[in-house]
């Protein structure tokens, strides 16, 4: 079964620089969503699309910002990067009426030198 | 706002024993979900365990069951048979059943040891 993919994987930056983490849904999911975790932490909610339109917004700073797009792909831009930026960053997707679950993809570990 | 709490940060249980996670949360809804996620060192989300707040009967998947208790709102995860590869940070995690894309939130997590 096709699940949530992320790209990259892995990505190295330098302080003040930007990035861009990509999340490609499962087929038919209508809602996206963005969890950053730091080390030793549990995941927190940055930001959910539900249909491509921004639906709920959490603990986002103001240098990330993110969008969805047409084919349901969703990007997350992170710019002036911090070394406390440096984290996993989870994407999931979910679908209206199913059982509830997020699923997630495998995270695109960030870090900040 | 709804909270999940997960008092222990971290448990050790035998190899073939049995272990239990405990889980409380804070919620004035009456419609949501109740998930425990299992995260191993290679860092990835794995849904254990689901459990439907309307529904009065325990989750079970295999060795894994719940204790559901909606009143006392506390939602404990049991591991029966340990295993190796059930070493892992667990999660507890709630999500509300009300609108469709409903973020989940998640509990500080609990660090299980399996000892051989």
């Amino acid at each position: 079964a096709a699940g949530v993919i992320q790209s990259p994987r892995h990505l190295i930056k330098e302080k003040r620089e930007t990035a861009t983490l990509k999340c490609y849904p499962i087929p038919r999911h209508d809602t996206v969503y963005w969890y950053q975790q730091g080390p030793g932490q549990d995941p927190q909610f940055l930001i959910s699309f539900y249909e491509k339109m921004q639906s709920d917004k959490g603990s986002i700073p103001d240098r990330f910002s993110a969008q969805q797009f047409s084919d349901y792909h969703s990007e997350l831009n992170m710019s002036s990067l911090e070394l406390g930026d440096s984290a996993l960053y989870f994407c999931a997707s979910s679908v209206t009426g199913d059982t509830g679950e997020l699923f997630f993809g495998e995270g695109s570990r960030l870090t900040v030198l | 706002a709804q909270t999940v709490t997960q008092s222990q940060p971290e448990m050790s249980v035998q190899e073939a024993e049995t272990v239990t996670l405990s889980c409380t949360y804070d919620t004035s809804e009456s419609d949501y979900y109740l998930f425990w996620y299992k995260q191993p060192p290679s860092r990835q989300m794995i849904l254990v365990i689901r459990q439907e707040a309307y529904k009065q009967q325990n989750a079970t998947e295999n060795r894994f069951s719940v204790n559901f208790q909606k009143a006392a709102k506390s939602f404990s995860l049991k591991i029966s048979d340990s295993q190796l590869g059930d070493a892992a940070m667990y999660f507890c995690a709630y999500r509300s059943g009300g609108n469709r894309d409903d973020k989940i939130i998640f509990g500080k997590g609990t660090r299980l040891h399996i000892l051989p």
